[in-house]
């Protein structure tokens, strides 16, 4: 069965720091991966990674993938109390275009 | 620039009534999707449709009926809410280029059902 393990499910840190949230995958016929962040509505896109060993990078944020151990990161430097939020992970299909959702990491930075 | 707009964006009702949570969106996306998210199990596919008149069920679609007539609408309906059905609702939409595209979410429908 597809599935998507993220981790840590939660995670406490203070601004200033960096933060590494993971997220790996058991899915066939992977297409790519994309990287969301809710805060209290919608989820927002981030990020999509579909080639190994090449980051992405949007600001403070990161995100690289390895398509060989099956995994992703998302880095977060210099945390903000704007960084709070749930951080999903979500792989794309092949066959239909279908998302296979984690369930996601929450995030609370303390000032 | 709208994007995609959900309504109402809550909503109480009572067990076997029947609801109907709209999505509508400005892009001409092709695809558009249905979750719901609930605490324990993240988001969940309810039914997705590839283009008007298209729909496909998803990971989780017992309870729930769509259709998509014209592109910019799919609307959801429960068609005898049940108590099990309280969750927030999240509609979606993306684009078909051949290649992968993000999807791009409403604000979602709180509901809940007594």
């Amino acid at each position: 069965e597809d599935k998507v393990v993220q981790s840590p499910l939660s995670l406490v840190v203070h601004e200033g720091d960096t933060v590494t949230l993971n997220c790996s995958y058991e899915v066939t016929n992977f297409r790519s991966l994309l990287w969301y962040k809710q805060e209290k509505k919608a989820p927002t896109f981030l990020f999509m990674l579909t080639s190994s060993g090449i980051e992405k990078k949007s600001g403070r944020l990161s995100s690289i993938l390895d398509k060989k151990e099956l995994f992703s990161i998302l880095n977060i430097t210099a945390t903000q109390t704007g960084d709070s939020a749930i951080y999903l992970c979500a792989v794309e299909r092949d066959s239909n275009y279908q998302l296979i959702w984690g369930a996601g990491t929450k995030l609370i930075i303390k000032p | 620039d709208a994007g995609i707009t959900q309504s109402p964006r809550y909503k109480i009702t009572e067990t076997g009534r029947q609801v109907t949570l709209m999505c509508h969106q400005t892009w001409s996306h092709s695809y558009m999707f249905w979750y719901r998210q609930d605490l324990g199990h993240g988001l969940r596919l309810i039914y997705y449709s590839a283009a008007a008149d298209i729909t496909d069920k998803g990971e989780v679609p017992d309870g729930y009926v769509v259709s998509r007539s014209k592109t910019e609408n799919f609307p959801l309906t429960l068609e005898s809410a049940t108590r099990s059905q309280t969750s927030v609702y999240f509609c979606a939409s993306s684009e078909w280029t051949g290649q992968s595209q993000p999807q791009h979410f409403g604000d979602g429908t709180r509901l809940s059902i007594l």
